[in-house]
């Protein structure tokens, strides 16, 4: 089974606007990543964030972390066209060579 | 740099067919993954290989067969391919924590349809 679930699954936006997707995971990370999803492409990296870190920001992407939960949220501000991909949460287990990708949330951004 | 490249970009096989889907990558990573990806199941990990000469099966191993060449290449082999592996599948490497981190690098995915 996978590691992540992202929710929405879906999410259709007005350009400008904030997105919120949300990860939950079932076991014990190092970290946790994020990744995007260009329709017909591969996953680019987006941010990584460890399991001691609560929060980090990289422009307009903003990723928390609550370990006890097991979730993680990413918020991208001010979103533009160009956002309109799909966003996959990423978790390492064991000795962190192997990585579990859940279910992905695709975001739509109307101009 | 190419990163990680995989061949074919799409084929169409015919059930009971073998292939290898061929993977690179000019990063110098020690670790390579071979996920597939179908409508509303994310990515699942077939096999990956932490470091030249071995390999590891993940998630949905059955019917898949891998081969760590290389450093720099790890292949995806289906020895009898079934409908059920109509896919689309991607390569990744991984940096070290020293080096790029964990971040993984994807290639362009192989469409594969067997019919």
């Amino acid at each position: 089974s996978q590691q992540g679930e992202e929710d929405p699954q879906a999410l259709s936006i007005q350009e400008g606007e904030n997105a919120t997707m949300n990860c939950s995971y079932k076991t014990s990370i190092n970290n946790l990543q994020w990744y995007r999803q260009n329709s017909g492409r591969g996953l680019v990296h987006l941010i990584l964030i460890r399991s001691n870190e609560r929060e980090k920001h990289s422009g307009r992407l903003r990723v928390t972390l609550d370990t006890s939960k097991k979730s993680s949220s990413l918020l991208i501000t001010a979103s533009r066209a160009a956002d309109t991909a799909s966003y996959f949460c990423a978790t390492d287990a064991g000795t962190g060579n192997q990585f579990y990708f859940g279910t992905g949330t695709s975001l739509t951004v109307i101009p | 740099n190419a990163g990680v490249t995989q061949t074919p970009k799409f084929q169409v096989l015919k059930t009971g067919q073998s292939m290898t889907l061929q993977c690179a990558q000019d990063m110098n990573h020690n670790s390579m993954y071979w996920y597939r990806q179908d409508p509303g199941m994310g990515l699942r990990l077939i096999y990956y290989s932490a470091s030249e000469g071995t390999t590891d099966k993940g998630e949905v191993p059955n019917g898949y067969n891998v081969s760590r060449l290389n450093k720099r290449e790890f292949s995806l082999r289906l020895e009898s391919a079934a409908p059920s592996q109509t896919s689309v599948y991607f390569c990744a490497s991984k940096g070290e924590p020293a080096g790029s981190g964990n971040t993984i690098y994807f290639g362009e995915g192989s469409w594969l349809t067997v019919v």
